[in-house]
């Protein structure tokens, strides 16, 4: 059973489309979150949902905007993408009050 | 503000050696620190944490770290690798919100 799941694995898309992703988790964790790695491989924190509700928003650009419609699913949906978007983004989840996170595969998103 | 360094972009290493992957932190609040390993194309595993108590800290696939509080490090370490160990690995440090504010990742490369 996958703990924490993500699709689609690869996304290719043109620079100004929108496009989505989603995150689901079957650990019944209360806190999910989005993270970003870039070409450098470095990884940065872009939001964070405890129970549905927006706990963490790291100075991110307002074309990302995250939808959690329940504590299991996290997505992350994306305006006129930009060619800086392209990276591979993470999704994660936790228990509440606890520190260890638990990682999907990621998603490559690749913008034209 | 809570930061980590990782002090080895790059660690080459033959088989059957021992490897020390150095990672320095800063933070004025308690520290929860981790280790995760990001093989090829997949998510991020972790490897070990520390929390409290004991500052040496087993994880799995034999790696082990230790906490230094008057260093501010939590260097990992493993006795002897394998060719499967070769891979990227991320410290990691718990901030606000539950957030994980990562280094900048050392490619370990295990050589025959």
């Amino acid at each position: 059973d996958t703990a924490v799941s993500q699709t689609p694995k690869y996304l290719v898309t043109q620079m100004g489309n929108d496009k989505s992703i989603k995150c689901e988790q079957n650990l019944g964790h209360d806190t999910m979150y989005w993270y970003k790695q870039d070409s450098k491989k470095f990884l940065k924190i872009m939001f964070s949902y405890n129970n549905k509700e927006l706990i963490i928003n790291e100075t991110v650009p307002n074309r990302f905007s995250p939808k959690s419609p329940d504590k299991a699913h996290l997505n992350l949906h994306i305006n006129s993408l930009e060619l800086g978007d392209s990276a591979v983004y993470f999704c994660a989840s936790s228990r509440a009050g606890a520190n260890e996170q638990f990682f999907g595969p990621g998603t490559r998103l690749t913008v034209l | 503000a809570q930061s980590v360094t990782q002090l080895d972009s790059q660690v080459p290493v033959f088989e059957e050696a021992p490897v020390e992957l150095r990672c320095n932190y800063s933070s004025s609040v308690s520290v929860y620190l981790f280790w995760y390993v990001q093989y090829p194309n997949q998510g991020l595993q972790l490897l070990l944490k520390y929390l409290s108590g004991s500052t040496l800290v087993k994880g799995i696939n034999g790696f082990e770290a230790e906490f230094n509080k008057s260093q501010t490090s939590f260097h990992l370490r493993k006795p002897s690798v394998h060719i499967s160990d070769t891979a990227e690995y991320f410290c990691a440090v718990s901030g606000q919100g539950g957030k994980l504010i990562f280094g900048q990742g050392t490619e370990l490369s295990v050589k025959p």
